[in-house]
């Protein structure tokens, strides 16, 4: 069974620019999150997807922060304009809908 | 809100010695108790979990006991191998969210 795929593994930008991150999840799982894991922290929730409805996304910094999943398969997050403090390694997990959650090997941002 | 309190790293041990990590948790009900665990260039990995008090979630020679007296869930292994070098995430969700809230995590290096 295919993992979490998540692409692009590498991302640098300088501050002011946009950059987007994809996931596509476990075949099959209905639930799918994004996490943030700021360098020497652990990841913390940034948005929650069941199917194509958002269930949480009280952590996400909506200014400048967006997510999708239109068709409730694969989800795009999006970042405009990046700022320093963005810095940091996105995660993509997806669950079936219980306890447990498959993460993918993250994108890695930099910003300058 | 949920918190988990984690052991602060580094962590360097020889191969074959006794390994803990302390984690403890502050949380509403009764929660799911998790440890994660990133290999070097790899994602986030279930490493063992536990879902009531008194659980045992034991894998790959690793385990941890859900304590709700002392509200811990340390994580044991009694012969680390070099292989175990890694970072270790202890992580909950509390009932009826799906939500992972981790710890800080603790880099553990086994040396030869």
């Amino acid at each position: 069974e295919a993992g979490v795929a998540q692409s692009p593994r590498y991302k640098i930008i300088e501050k002011r620019q946009s950059v987007a991150f994809w996931c596509n999840p476990i075949s099959g799982h209905a639930t799918l999150y994004w996490y943030q894991q700021i360098l020497g922290q652990g990841p913390k929730l940034l948005i929650q997807f069941q199917n194509n409805g958002v269930v949480d996304d009280s952590q996400l910094p909506k200014d400048r922060f967006s997510a999708e999943r239109l068709k409730g398969v694969d989800s795009t997050l999006k970042i405009q304009p990046a700022k320093l403090e963005d810095s940091a390694v996105y995660l993509c997990a997806s669950s079936l809908g219980g306890d447990t959650q498959y993460f993918g090997p993250g994108t890695r941002l930099t910003v300058l | 809100g949920d918190s988990v309190t984690q052991m602060e790293g580094p962590v360097t041990l020889s191969e074959e010695a006794f390994l803990t990590i302390n984690c403890t948790y502050t949380a509403t009900g009764y929660p799911s108790l998790f440890w994660y665990v990133q290999y070097p260039g790899e994602g986030l990995q279930l490493l063992l979990k536990a879902t009531k008090a008194d659980d045992k979630g034991s894998n790959k020679g690793f385990e941890a006991t859900y304590r709700k007296e002392t509200t811990s869930f340390h994580l044991e292994k009694g012969s680390v191998q070099v292989s175990d070098s890694a970072v270790y995430f202890c992580a909950l969700t509390s009932f009826g969210n799906e939500k992972l809230t981790f710890g800080t995590g603790t880099r553990l290096t086994i040396i030869p």
